[in-house]
């Protein structure tokens, strides 16, 4: 089984640039596809982005999704950062037997 | 457009099953382009896939949890539920339903969560 590796919380100020990592374990992260998901407190998660770099009708297009095969690592950027952006940012990925979510990263726009 | 709702008791004791169903609407669950998920987010902590079932009652469960879940499909009533065993505190958490694209295997819609309590 892998793991997805997320900072445990990031803060960036209105209208910067922030860039979430996720790291796998172990198997290559382009074997399989990433999604990021936002989850609002008392809220059910929503994606923000899937199959590794596209976004769901909706969603701005300053949410962008890559993944880098030398870190083995997916990044979520949010660009023009708005107060509305503060949430937890949750990565997800899977193999041919398991499901697995990264542990969440607090966001927090200053 | 697809809504899911999960349903089922709030409160469970230790050691009973947890039973959940998730009512889907706005769409068949018959389609071979999705699962249907469950997942779980103990108070204050992150996500944890539980399992996920094909329309054809294929099942995949979360190697850690599998000994004690069973997820199953009942197409006539759009439904499809979690019972899971043997249940202690640790089991406490907010379950999530969800439709689950078959291809890039990602989660939405999910429903609105159903907190699930195991105390005596």
């Amino acid at each position: 089984n892998f793991m997805l590796t997320q900072p445990h919380s990031v803060s960036e100020s209105p209208r910067k640039t922030v860039t979430i990592s996720c790291t796998r374990s172990s198997g290559s992260i382009a074997s399989n596809y990433v999604q990021w998901y936002q989850q609002r407190p008392g809220s059910s998660p929503t994606t923000v982005i899937y199959e590794d770099n596209q976004r769901p009708s909706g969603v701005p297009d300053r949410f962008s999704g890559s993944i880098d095969s030398s870190s083995n690592s997916a990044s979520l950027t949010i660009s023009g950062l708005k107060t509305e952006d503060e949430a937890d940012y949750y990565c997800q990925s899977y193999d041919s037997s398991n499901v697995v979510f990264g542990g969440g990263t607090k966001l927090t726009v200053l | 457009q697809l809504q899911l709702q999960e349903s089922g008791p709030g409160l469970v004791k230790p050691s009973e099953t947890l039973s959940l169903t998730c009512t889907v609407s706005g769409g068949s669950i018959s389609s071979s382009s999705y699962y249907w998920g469950w997942i779980r987010q103990p108070p204050g902590k992150g996500l944890e896939w539980i399992g996920s079932i094909y329309y054809s009652g294929s099942t995949y469960y979360n190697p850690s949890l599998k000994s004690r879940v069973t997820i199953s499909l009942d197409t006539s009533k759009i439904q499809f539920s979690l019972k899971l065993s043997s249940v202690t505190a640790a089991d406490t958490a907010v379950y999530y339903c969800a439709r689950v694209r078959y291809l890039g295997h990602w989660f939405d819609p999910w429903g609105q969560g159903t907190l699930v309590t195991v105390s005596s």
